[in-house]
């Protein structure tokens, strides 16, 4: 079976600063990952995506996220963070075969000017 | 958001009836799901289907039951059954179930049940 972990519930960075958002997966064959993000009362925007190719994945308002497969991660970052984008972050993965995206719990972020 | 539809936004119901979500789609996707957030517990996958009438359960499919006669349709019920139903419903859709395909998702629906 597939599954996500996102360790934080909660991560706080200052405005400006560079910030993480961990992810890890657990899934048979190859992985394929996506990172998703939910405002208050809306449904989930998706960020960007890992198929294959290179383990940096640039994706939407200027996040990226680095897969790696020897640690099964495929965390999200960017370099300087802004206060809107608080938000709840959702990975999610799908392995082998035509199957529904399985998410995490989702992490808050809150940037603090 | 665009492209999948979900109404009403809140949805208010008495605990004994069923009641029905509306998710439509206009990105002729072939697949559509849908899934029940709740607060610390992600998301969580009731049911989808991959083509007009099929559908498969998802991971708490007991007290829902769905339909799809039409390829932009997926109306999801909630029945009496089901006994915790006050959650924030997602529906979502993507183009074929591959696995390179991203899930595109509707605004979703309150539903309170008292």
């Amino acid at each position: 079976a597939q599954s996500v972990a996102q360790p934080e519930d909660q991560v706080n960075v200052a405005e400006g600063n560079p910030l993480t958002v961990k992810c890890t997966y657990s899934v048979s064959g190859n992985p394929y990952l996506f990172w998703y993000v939910q405002y208050p009362n809306r449904g989930l925007q998706f960020l960007l995506k890992y198929i294959t190719g290179d383990n940096l994945v640039k994706g939407s308002y200027g996040f990226e996220a680095e897969f790696n497969k020897s640690q099964t991660s495929f965390h999200l970052k960017k370099p300087s963070a802004l206060v809107s984008d608080s938000a709840l972050y959702f990975c999610a993965v799908r392995g082998r075969g035509n199957t529904p995206l399985v998410f995490g719990k989702g992490t808050r972020l809150s940037v603090i000017a | 958001d665009g492209g999948i539809t979900q109404s009403p936004k809140y949805l208010f119901r008495k605990e004994g009836q069923n009641v029905t979500l509306s998710c439509e789609q206009n990105l002729n996707h072939d697949a559509m799901y849908w899934y029940r957030q709740d607060p610390g517990q992600g998301l969580r996958l009731i049911y989808y289907s991959q083509i007009v009438n099929d559908f498969q359960k998802g991971d708490i499919a007991e007290g829902y039951s769905v339909s799809r006669e039409k390829k932009e349709s997926f109306p999801l019920t909630v029945t009496s059954a089901q006994k915790n139903p006050t959650a924030f419903y997602l529906c979502a859709s993507s183009n074929g179930a591959g696995t390179t395909y991203e899930q595109y998702f509707g605004p979703g629906t309150r539903l309170t049940v008292t």
